[in-house]
């Protein structure tokens, strides 16, 4: 079964650290563009960052609002995502979902459950 | 960055009946690769998104054909021929056309 499921999440007071996991069963990892996606309480969808796969050079990209802060990396021999958050604000409080990124012509076809990370 | 803006942001719906979302983008969503980048998700409550539509019109695989989308350039349309019960939540667009990938704020769909 293709599955996603993320950990780490929790509460961490402003201006720490926590790193998320996203682990990947399946499918291997560093075949995929992976992105994290982030949903506040109560609010909207927001794209957070992404890493390419191995064969597309495993580079990332980030929106303005965590560039510098927030890091996606992968380790590929435990199949799993991470994304390092660096300098929390009460702002970064969301659920974080780890998916599946360009997958040919679409994205986001597979998404975890979860975790919830919270700034205060 | 490219702001989506959806219409309603509450839909009351019939089972049984036609609803429709409405999407528009603050820019061209027409990559200069030709293609358009616009997607639609659905999220239940307590449920992670799941997609539905991408490319415009490109039905996910198992996303029932009730669903449709359509539209170009700036405005896009996300059709569901009839409501089932299972059609409530929130569904957003999204373009990837423009970096960085942008969603609308979600449209409520209740029965």
């Amino acid at each position: 079964e293709v599955k996603l499921v993320e950990s780490g999440g929790g509460l961490v007071k402003p201006g720490g650290s926590l790193r998320l996991s996203c682990e990947a069963s399946g499918f291997t990892l560093s075949d995929a563009w992976m992105s994290w996606v982030r949903q506040a309480p109560g609010k909207g969808l927001e794209w957070v960052g992404r890493i390419r796969s191995k064969a597309d050079g495993a580079t990332t990209d980030y929106p303005a609002p965590v560039e510098g802060r927030f890091t996606v990396s992968r380790d590929d021999s435990a199949n799993t995502l991470y994304l390092q958050m660096n300098s929390l604000k009460s702002e970064d409080t969301a659920v974080y979902y780890c998916t599946t990124d360009w997958s040919g012509n679409y994205q986001f076809d597979l998404w975890g459950q979860g975790t919830l990370v919270s700034v205060s | 960055d490219v702001v989506m803006t959806q219409t309603p942001l509450s839909s009351p719906v019939t089972l049984g009946q036609p609803a429709s979302i409405s999407c528009r983008s603050s820019q061209s969503l027409v990559h200069s690769n030709g293609g358009t980048f616009l997607s639609w998700l659905h999220q239940r409550p307590g449920q992670p998104p799941r997609l539905l539509l991408y490319k415009v019109s490109n039905r996910f695989s198992g996303v029932p054909d009730r669903f449709s989308g359509s539209g170009a350039g700036t405005d896009f349309t996300l059709k569901i021929s009839r409501v089932e019960a299972e059609d409530v939540g929130v569904y957003y667009c999204m373009q990837a056309t423009h970096f960085p990938q942008t969603f609308g704020q979600g449209t409520k769909v209740e029965i």
